[in-house]
């Protein structure tokens, strides 16, 4: 079967770091998305990673690994507007987007 | 430029009544999807349409039914509602299916409970 794995919730503190994880295993590979969702409100679009390494985008970053089928979110210099949930997404050889549960992603003072 | 629009926002329905949720877009997007969405789960598509007229099923299609009659909008009916279909609907769409045109758009949700 098809499945993605992320941490169902995480904790940091505001002006650190964090890695938010995501494990998939999928029939076949097209690309791997990362969304953000607050709570209550829409997925939106962060970033697309379809070839092996880093992908950078101000304050995110997402990494791609096709070999360990592996990726990560990586946020920066977290603010408390980064309290949301984080959605990964695999697109599989049907072209189908598999969904991660997401990780919540709690910022502290 | 809305974007993609969904109505109704909240909906209580009583086991076995029908109802049918709206979805719109203007960004002239190919494909349009429904997902639910409920604790603790990613996000399940429910079906999908890959163009004007056609529709497709997702990995869970029981108890719904859908139509894309125009390019723009996307229907998604429940002809007899279930306690077990209270959850947050989601319609998405993208430009097309492949590669980075395969991001989705969001609609802001429904939220939709069965008594």
């Amino acid at each position: 079967g098809q499945n993605i794995d992320q941490p169902t919730e995480m904790t940091a503190t505001e002006g650190a770091i964090v890695q938010i994880n995501c494990t998939y295993q999928t029939s076949g590979f097209n690309g791997l998305f990362w969304y953000q969702q607050h709570a209550g409100e829409a997925p939106t679009f962060l970033s697309y990673n379809v070839l092996d390494g880093l992908e950078e985008k101000g304050r995110f970053s997402s990494f791609l690994s096709r070999s360990k089928g592996y990726s990560y979110l990586l946020l920066k210099e977290l603010q408390m507007k980064d309290s949301a949930s984080y959605l990964c997404a695999v697109t599989d050889s049907n072209y189908q987007l598999i969904w991660g549960a997401g990780t919540k992603l709690i910022i502290k003072p | 430029n809305a974007g993609v629009t969904q109505t109704p926002k909240f909906r209580v329905l009583k086991t076995g009544q029908s109802m049918t949720l709206l979805c719109a877009q203007d960004m002239n997007h190919e494909y349009m999807y429904w997902y639910r969405q409920d604790p603790g789960m990613g996000l399940r598509l429910i079906h999908y349409s890959v163009g004007e007229g056609t529709t497709a099923k997702g990995e869970v299609p029981d108890g719904y039914n859908v139509s894309r009659l125009k390019k723009q909008n996307f229907l998604l009916g429940l002809e007899s509602a279930a306690p077990s279909q209270t959850s947050v609907y989601f319609c998405a769409s993208s430009p097309r299916g492949t590669g980075d045109y395969n991001e989705q758009f969001f609609g802001p949700g429904t939220r939709l409970t069965v008594l």
